[in-house]
């Protein structure tokens, strides 16, 4: 069974600091995803890895995929107000080319304050 | 062009009835699913549609639980019976290869009184 944990669960930072969220995963698979959450709302994708090594970046926000090391992190440059909400790395149960549906952390929920 | 539908967008029922929840793909997307999201709690998979091939539905989690494709394009998703831990926010996604990233609606919120 596909396992996916992140960490932390809750943070807390002030406006223009750094900070990585981490994404371990317990099987081999072909594609991990971030995704974004605003209260009362769906989600939002931000990333999609899709290789060891990838790594994509927009605006604050870059994300890193580490195959051998189950491994994702989400790396937050300079904080501000409105990257406040919840992340989500959800990867897929299927590894082999085709596709299957996500397995989710449990969401980091991010509060960034001036 | 038009991102994923899903309808209704809230539905207040009472235990014991069967409810009929609509999901609406990006079109031309091949692909189908449906997550259910517990206040404050991570998603959770149910179902997964690939073009005409058998769904996955390893993760309905019992039999009150079902769901249908037409084709490529219209789901939906019945509950039967309903209990009050049926009471849920329920997603659907669509998904097109090579990437297969999951494109959202906007939700149905399940309240089962």
């Amino acid at each position: 069974e596909l396992k996916v944990e992140q960490n932390p669960l809750f943070l807390s930072m002030q406006e223009g600091k750094n900070y990585t969220i981490y994404c371990n995963y317990s099987t081999t698979s072909d594609r991990l995803y971030w995704y974004r959450q605003d209260p009362g709302k769906s989600l939002e994708s931000l990333f999609v890895l899709l290789s060891n090594g990838a790594v994509k970046q927009e605006g604050r926000l870059m994300a890193s995929l580490d195959t051998k090391a189950r491994l994702s992190t989400l790396h937050i440059t300079a904080a501000v107000h409105d990257l406040s909400a919840t992340y989500f790395c959800a990867v897929d149960m299927y590894s082999g080319g085709g596709a299957d549906g996500l397995t989710f952390g449990k969401g980091t929920h991010l509060i960034i304050q001036p | 062009g038009a991102g994923v539908s899903q309808s209704p967008s809230n539905k207040v029922t009472e235990k014991g009835k069967d409810v009929e929840l609509r999901c609406d793909p990006i079109s031309g997307h091949t692909a189908l699913y449906w997550y259910r999201q517990r206040l404050g709690q991570g998603l959770e998979f149910l179902i997964y549609f690939q073009g005409n091939s058998a769904p996955d539905k390893s993760g309905l989690p019992s039999d009150r639980f079902s769901a249908e494709r037409t084709g490529e394009s219209v789901s939906t998703l019945t509950i039967q019976r309903t209990q009050q831990e049926d009471s849920a926010v329920y997603l659907c996604a669509s998904s097109l290869y090579p990437t297969y990233e999951q494109y959202f609606g906007p939700g149905t919120r399940l309240t089962v009184t």
